[in-house]
């Protein structure tokens, strides 16, 4: 079953350091999200992609952060400036584009900033 | 805004039983999603509700959507161990499907034996 994919699954970088992290959404799927969970809180939506452009994004996704489709198949979400509060879990999700199907989620990246 | 509240936020059960869990969300949301988490992984999608009165069931998991109170259930009938996790609904506002999902804080579930 096709399935997202994220790497890498852990990085520990230190502050004011670049990070970038990568996913494979589905191969036929057109629509793509950020999310992170702080550790033992709620998930929280970042940014959504689609057609090569932002489609959304929430008060969280300021301009440290930018993502980009560079190649057709990844997706990426760099932090240009690591914050220690950046610490999360960061999934990537994707949806085929039909309102009716569900956002399927990668295996995420736990990111340590220290 | 969208905002969503879940409970209770934690629940311990024993084997057998049966319990709700419950979803209130503040303004009309199109579409209702309930994921299961469990620990150090990722979200797995369980049901989508798109319509006031849907009903979705599968196994010993029942979810249902009241648009009107702006309520969604997630019913678990005679509870069994291996669905000890964390549940989380989430909704979503305005039309599409690039819309990025507002997640409740979730139901950490144990079951006992």
């Amino acid at each position: 079953e096709p399935e997202v994919t994220q790497t890498p699954s852990h990085q520990v970088t230190q502050m004011g350091q670049e990070v970038i992290l990568r996913c494979v959404p589905i191969s036929n799927h057109l629509y793509f999200y950020w999310y992170r969970q702080i550790l033992g809180q709620k998930v929280e939506f970042l940014v959504s992609f689609y057609n090569n452009e932002i489609s959304e994004k929430s008060e969280i996704f300021d301009d440290q952060f930018s993502v980009e489709r560079p190649d057709g198949s990844n997706f990426t979400l760099k932090i240009r400036s690591t914050k220690l509060e950046d610490s999360a879990m960061y999934f990537c999700a994707s949806n085929i584009g039909l309102a009716r199907e569900t956002q399927y989620f990668g295996p995420g990246t736990r990111l340590l900033v220290l | 805004e969208l905002k969503v509240e879940q409970n209770p936020l934690f629940l311990s059960m024993q084997e057998g039983k049966n319990y709700t869990i419950y979803c209130n969300y503040s303004t009309t949301s199109d579409r209702l999603y309930w994921y299961r988490q469990d620990p150090g992984k990722s979200l797995e999608s369980l049901f989508v509700l798109l319509s006031n009165g849907a009903v979705k069931q599968e196994g010993r998991l029942m979810a249902s959507l009241d648009t009107k109170a702006r309520l969604s259930t997630l019913h678990i009938t005679a509870a069994v161990h291996d669905l000890s996790a964390t549940y989380f609904c989430a909704g979503v506002y305005s039309g599409g499907g690039a819309d990025g999902l507002t997640f409740g804080k979730g139901t950490h579930l144990i079951i006992q034996p």
